[in-house]
């Protein structure tokens, strides 16, 4: 159980598109999901909190314009990077609290390369 | 705020060998304590974790920690590593079920 799906897995861009990331909770509700990005060798940076039927809380830093979160239902939550640039190019990364088990179940990531 | 150190970037080890991946964290509230592995390209998948009670956690692939309140630790030991165990290890901190703060990671290479 507590399996979480990103799609796609892998996607390349031109400059200048925007990118929809899916973030999928396959057996549980997710009220609350997370959007990581981490880029070589280094630690996951939290991006955003995405709560479902409100608005994301966005870490300091995070331009909310440019990666656009959409919690519209308890199993899924997207991320759109809009006009996209060669520095977003980096690992992005989901996860979903579990309720009762603080913690956090993680997607299996999406490489985005904006050429 | 809370923090997480991870004081070794790199754990070269033999296989069969121990291994014990340090963390060290700051936190002026109680948090709970998650052990995290990534493989080269994929998620993070849970070891461990600490909310509450015994402070000795085993968690999956023989690996387990021991809270040290005093210490302010939660130090990842396994007692035989395998080739399968090379990857990055993640220690993190989370307060209820807040977002988690991630140390830098360490890069466990196990040798034959």
């Amino acid at each position: 159980g507590a399996v979480v799906s990103q799609h796609p897995s892998r996607v390349i861009c031109k400059s200048g598109t925007s990118v929809k990331i899916e973030c999928r909770s396959l057996d549980f509700q997710a009220t609350t999901m997370f959007w990581y990005r981490q880029f070589p060798k280094q630690s996951l940076m939290l991006m955003a909190t995405s709560n479902e039927g409100s608005k994301a809380t966005y870490e300091q830093g995070v331009e909310k314009d440019k990666f656009l979160i959409n919690h519209a239902s308890l199993t899924l939550s997207t991320l759109t990077v809009t006009s996209a640039h060669p520095e977003d190019s980096s690992f992005y990364i989901c996860s979903a609290l579990g309720h009762a088990t603080y913690e956090q179940y993680f997607g299996p990531g999406t490489r985005l390369t904006v050429t | 705020a809370q923090s997480v150190t991870q004081l070794d970037s790199q754990v070269p080890v033999f296989e069969e060998a121990p291994v014990e991946l340090r963390c060290n964290y700051s936190s002026s509230v109680s948090v709970y304590l998650f052990w995290y592995v990534q493989y080269p390209n994929q998620g993070l998948q849970l070891l461990l974790k600490y909310l509450s009670g015994s402070t000795l956690v085993k968690g999956i692939n023989g690996f387990e920690a021991e809270f040290n309140k005093s210490q302010t630790s939660f130090h990842l030991r396994k007692p035989s590593v395998h080739i399968s165990d090379t990857a990055e290890y993640f220690c993190a901190v989370s307060v209820g079920t807040d977002k988690l703060i991630f140390g830098t990671g360490t890069r466990l290479q196990v040798f034959p």
